[in-house]
């Protein structure tokens, strides 16, 4: 067990629809990541959240979105779901997120189907 | 652009005995690191070892060491007295040592142990 939550852990739904997917960090981490695992595109990152802040954006398309609260939690937001977006989605969190020596530690993963 | 080659997409050993999987990345920046993550059948992302682009000795985590060839840009991990535990996809990374923290993965390579 890395300490990373991710809820739900399977989802459902129809294309077209909005889904959220949520993230608790390790805890003391500061850092939050996004990846996407897909069967064509394999492990992909997609943004990476720092205390509150954006720090860096990967291949996120924009109908996807995230955020990070106070309490450092974090959601990542799909909107308008295509079939392609089926795919199994990490969260990983650092302490730091700054560079260095810091390693990402991965949540359980989501796995969302889009029908 | 960094990427990261995994050229064996699948791979087999026999029980106690060693394996080696081949990684080799592509970069211009001096200062990185290098990860090896495993994925068992339960889709979790499991950190196996980390190794530090400064550092000549390569990195060792129990039964799993690595070769890091920094002139050739390679990056192999060597599973010793394999189990059947080991059986999973193992990505390998790579990592900015500045402040873009994204893990940039290769295609993975899918271990059988056989009994």
């Amino acid at each position: 067990d890395s300490g990373v939550t991710q809820t739900p852990k399977h989802l459902i739904t129809a294309t077209g629809q909005r889904v959220t997917l949520r993230c608790s960090p390790r805890s003391g981490d500061l850092s939050v990541y996004w990846y996407q695992q897909s069967l064509d595109q394999g492990l992909q990152f997609l943004i990476h959240y720092y205390n509150g802040e954006e720090r860096a954006k990967g291949n996120i398309l924009e109908r996807f979105s995230a955020q990070q609260f106070p309490d450092l939690h974090s959601e990542l937001n799909l909107s308008s779901l295509e079939l392609g977006d089926s795919a199994l989605y990490f969260c990983a969190s650092s302490v730091e997120g700054l560079g260095g020596t810091d390693t990402q530690y991965f949540g359980p993963g989501t796995r969302l189907t889009v029908l | 652009a960094q990427t990261v080659t995994q050229s064996q997409p699948e791979m087999s050993v026999q029980e106690a005995e060693t394996v080696t999987l081949s990684c080799t990345y592509d970069t211009s920046e001096s200062d990185y690191y290098l990860f090896w993550y495993k994925q068992p059948p339960s889709r979790q992302m499991i950190l196996v070892i980390r190794q530090e682009a400064y550092k000549q000795q390569n990195a060792t985590e129990n039964r799993f060491s690595v070769n890091f060839q920094k002139a050739a840009k390679s990056f192999s991990l060597k599973i010793s007295d394999s189990q059947l535990g080991d059986a999973a996809m193992y990505f390998c990374a790579y990592r900015s040592g500045g402040a873009t923290n994204k893990l940039i993965f290769g295609t993975g390579t899918l271990l059988a142990v056989q009994p």
